[in-house]
């Protein structure tokens, strides 16, 4: 199975300043079409978690441009610009290079 | 609006049985792949099972091989997740998944969207 490590497990952030999330895998994801086989998951609590980006850095339809998701091979970042109170939530990266799908620990954002 | 609704959860005594299912609206449910994905209390997701759109083929996570199995009506846009004999490290939010991204290998299809769960817990 595919190892899912991401960093740091929690983080605080003023509003307006940036947050950066890890994201590391056991394997490489890159495929040979040239594409990373991740996405990243916002959980808000008390609701089910969320898509926001696929393809390691494609944001999904709606999903603001503060999110921007980079990296290749096995490390992979989430960033977060100008935070806002909304954004207090769980993130979580997935694999979805090989069966089983897995995914990240989490890390849990808040404001500093 | 892409609906995922699930229904089925509750207390469950270990070595029980229990089914879930979901109700599926808004999109050709026929054309997706479908999994469960669940998360224990104050824990990360694991994905469970996922079945193909013509309910031909389902793949398990080792953990509950065996022991659940995934359906789907695609009649009724529904799916659903058998689970016997039940055990403590099951109880977890269940959540109905459709696998996204187009990809005709299963596994290389991420979850959107997802349902807003039902809970499972597994006690005595």
């Amino acid at each position: 199975d595919i190892v899912m490590t991401q960093s740091p497990d929690s983080l605080a952030v003023s509003l307006g300043g940036m947050a950066t999330i890890n994201c590391k895998s056991s394997r490489s994801l890159l495929y040979i079409n040239n594409k990373n086989y991740l996405a990243w998951y916002q959980q808000k609590p008390g609701q089910p978690p969320k898509v926001l980006i696929s393809w390691a850095s494609t944001r999904e339809s709606g999903v603001p441009d503060r999110f921007s998701g980079s990296g290749s091979g096995t490390d992979f970042t989430l960033s977060i610009s100008n935070l806002q109170a909304e954004d207090v939530a769980l993130y979580f990266c997935q694999q979805y290079y090989s069966t089983p799908r897995t995914f990240g620990q989490g890390t849990k954002l808040e404001i500093k | 609006e892409v609906r995922l609704v699930e229904s089925g959860g509750g207390l469950v005594q270990p070595g029980g049985s229990l089914r879930l299912s979901c109700a599926a609206s808004g999109f050709t449910f026929s054309t997706y792949g479908m999994s469960w994905v669940r998360q224990a209390p104050g824990k990360g997701l694991e994905w469970v099972a996922s079945m193909n759109q013509d309910g031909s083929q389902t793949y398990y996570v080792d953990s509950v091989k065996g022991r659940f199995t995934i359906s789907r009506d695609n009649a009724k846009n529904s799916l659903h997740l058998q689970m016997t004999s039940l055990r403590a490290e099951d109880t977890a939010v269940y959540y109905c998944v459709r696998d996204e991204g187009g990809q005709s290998v299963w596994w290389n299809n991420w979850f959107d969207p997802w349902g807003q769960g039902t809970l499972v817990p597994v006690s005595s």
